[in-house]
């Protein structure tokens, strides 16, 4: 597609729901990235794929958060028994490849944990 | 692990004037630095970024930033500043030493730009 794509633009739950985050890379990305953004605050790394495997999920905050991608695309960031903590803006960025190639971001997710 | 620390929340100049936002940063190897631009209600957008080379580095809406290893910053600068230039700005770095891939973003900096 034309740019990275993520739904829903805005989610508001309750405390305790689960909630799933969509991304949609631009095509043809290998790389793939999901980072929480608090209000007023920067961005905060959670995890990355490289095609459909994660080396490195070390900033998922705690065990209720997970992600998957699958056929090397799209990405589902869940979130279990949701907490008011967990309000944020989460954004999803791509990129061509690893190293030098800069992140191409998606417009993000609101969430609103009630 | 990598670092990224921008000293100022908020930077304001006049338009016009020449502006600089300020990073640094800390890596165990050789760093990839970065600049993103937040405007209001968008997603980040790319400004520039700093592999190897010339430490001037040129991007885009006249940005520049220059890497400096001994300091270990990499400030962006423009040298004459618009009201449309106002955004929040992230710095951000990604460690070659470590070979992984995520990269770690500064707090920000809002920018503000007065007529």
């Amino acid at each position: 597609g034309a740019g990275v794509s993520q739904s829903p633009s805005n989610k508001v739950t309750e405390k305790g729901k689960d909630v799933e985050l969509r991304c949609d890379p631009i095509s043809g990305h290998t790389a793939l990235y999901w980072y929480r953004q608090s209000l007023g605050q920067g961005l905060e790394f959670l995890i990355y794929f490289q095609g459909n495997s994660a080396p490195d999920k070390s900033g998922l905050p705690s065990d209720r958060f997970s992600a998957e991608r699958t056929g090397g695309s799209v990405s589902t960031l869940t979130i279990q028994r949701t907490q008011q903590e967990d309000s944020a803006v989460y954004l999803c960025a791509s990129s061509s490849g690893q190293g030098v190639h800069e992140q191409f971001f998606g417009p993000g997710t609101r969430l609103t944990v009630l | 692990a990598q670092s990224v620390a921008q000293p100022e929340d908020q930077v304001n100049v006049a338009e016009g004037n020449p502006l600089t936002v300020k990073c640094t940063y800390s890596v165990s190897g050789n760093p990839y630095l970065f600049w993103y631009v937040q405007y209001p209600n968008r997603g980040l957008q790319f400004l520039l970024k700093y592999i190897t080379g010339d430490n001037l580095v040129k991007g885009s809406y006249g940005f520049e930033a220059e890497f400096n290893k001994s300091q270990t910053s990499f400030h962006l600068k423009k040298p004459s500043a618009l009201v449309s230039d106002s955004a929040l700005y992230f710095c951000a770095v990604r460690d070659l030493g470590v070979g992984n891939n995520d990269m770690r973003f500064g707090a920000g900096t809002r920018l503000t730009v007065k007529p």
